[in-house]
């Protein structure tokens, strides 16, 4: 199993609708979950991190993590085209120094 | 969050040659790192750039390829070297904040001719 693993979609939802966007991890990681979001041709931009069951909130943003069940989801209310990007999700590794280890990354798409 | 800065944003280079590449930072931070991304891949670290002592290269990236300086705590520079096309990516720095959370620099577009 890979450390963090990521649907690579492309997923597509219609303008207004939420989108779900779902990663899993290994026991390899350590508690600490990112999103980033990465337009085409841009760096990835820190959207929400994570660090305790449950869920945290931040505008039209809303980050899961369940232990237990070893994911981490982000779901976006109010889809908006502007929401197109890849997501890309990320978890610091256990004992290495402040690594990240990176999904391989949702593509989304937002119709109007 | 930090400001982060890369120089240059893009080049191309012929075989063989060498880039190298600066990362810059408006405030003091710790802790430097060094990515790639191939093209439409997921983000792979080369190596943590840490001021005062030798960058930490991850599983199969080598100093002679990628050597690392980390002059102070608000610059650092990652050189690639006898570059080939298979090196064409985008090459990109973060830094981790206090909050435990990294943000990365805008990148350098790399393509190897």
């Amino acid at each position: 199993q890979k450390e963090v693993e990521q649907n690579s979609g492309p997923l597509s939802v219609p303008e207004g609708a939420i989108a779900s966007l779902n990663c899993t991890y290994s026991d390899r990681v350590s508690q600490s979950f990112f999103w980033y979001r990465q337009y085409s041709g841009k760096s990835p931009e820190l959207i929400m991190s994570i660090y305790s069951n449950g869920d945290k909130e931040d505008g039209r943003f809303t980050a899961q993590l369940n232990k237990a069940s070893q994911y981490v989801s982000l779901l976006i209310r109010d889809s908006q085209p502007s929401d197109s990007a890849t997501y890309l999700c990320a978890a610091r590794g256990y004992n290495q120094g402040g690594k990240l280890i990176f999904g391989q990354g949702t593509e989304l798409s937002v119709k109007p | 969050s930090a400001v982060i800065s890369q120089k240059p944003s893009r080049d191309i280079c012929q075989r063989g040659t060498s880039l190298t590449i600066q990362c810059q930072v408006d405030s003091q931070v710790t802790m430097m790192f060094w990515y790639r991304q191939q093209p439409g891949q997921s983000l792979t670290l080369i190596a943590t750039a840490n001021q005062g002592s030798e960058a930490t290269y991850e599983s199969g990236f080598v100093i002679d390829k990628f050597p690392i300086s980390r002059p102070n705590l608000t610059f650092s520079t990652l050189t690639v070297s006898n570059m080939s096309p298979e090196d064409s990516s985008i090459y990109l720095c973060s830094v981790e904040s206090g909050e435990d959370e990294q943000y990365f620099g805008p990148g350098t577009r790399l393509t190897v001719t």
